[in-house]
């Protein structure tokens, strides 16, 4: 069964730390899509990445990174020098190759402190 | 371009009551997807439509959650006899073709609260 797990229910940094959001993600499809949203204190989801299962590639644009590793079924998340407009849960998904839904977790609330 | 919209933003109704939600995607997006958030969760698919037919209801809870999508645009979620169980945020999210590669693009929500 598809399953994406966040472990980590609550981080707070100080602004310019750098922090690191965890999802390990369980499938037994060989294709399939990750994928990571911002929700921010609005409450809209904000997509931030796509990444397909065949492309294990490190992904890196301006201050957020992506690590995605196949052999841990982990798609983890990097944010450089953080700021205070970082502050935001960010939610992992999974979408598997025959379903059109998203499988989220249950998100990993970041507070950037000034 | 608009993103995907949601009326009501907030909608405040009493046990018993039939409510309804409105979702207009993004602009030539033929897939449209419901789901659900509760306090402290991620979302929870509840339907699928491809162009004007649910593809996949898999998600509805129950036969008081029913959605309709007429035209293949604008999409109505409706609840009956709404229990307090149901309060959410209900989310909608359009993407082009509304397959697994796709993205997602989320509307703001609607806050439903049942008495």
């Amino acid at each position: 069964a598809q399953k994406v797990t966040q472990a980590q229910t609550e981080i707070s940094v100080v602004e310019k730390e750098d922090v690191t959001l965890d999802c390990v993600y369980e499938t037994r499809d060989t294709t399939y899509y990750l994928f990571w949203y911002k929700q921010p204190p609005s409450g809209e989801l904000v997509f931030l990445i796509r990444r397909n299962s065949f492309d294990e590639q490190n992904e890196i644009s301006g201050r957020y990174s992506w690590n995605f590793q196949k052999s841990t079924s982990s798609f983890n998340f990097t944010i450089t020098a953080s700021q205070v407009v970082d502050s935001a849960v960010y939610f992992c998904a999974l979408s598997e190759y025959n379903t059109d839904k998203l499988i989220f977790g249950t998100g990993t609330r970041l507070q950037v402190f000034p | 371009g608009a993103g995907v919209s949601q009326t009501p933003s907030n909608k405040v109704t009493e046990k018993g009551k039939y409510v309804e939600l409105r979702c207009d995607p993004i602009s030539g997006h033929t897939a449209l997807y419901w789901y659900r958030q509760s306090l402290g969760q991620g979302p929870e698919f509840l339907i699928y439509f491809q162009g004007t037919g649910a593809a996949d209801d898999s998600g509805l809870p129950n036969d008081r959650f029913f959605a309709v999508r007429p035209e293949g645009s604008v999409s109505t979620l409706k609840i009956q006899r709404t229990e307090r169980g149901d309060s959410a945020v209900y989310l909608c999210a359009s993407s082009q073709q509304g397959n697994q590669a796709d993205t997602q693009y989320f509307g703001p929500g609607t806050r439903l609260t049942v008495l």
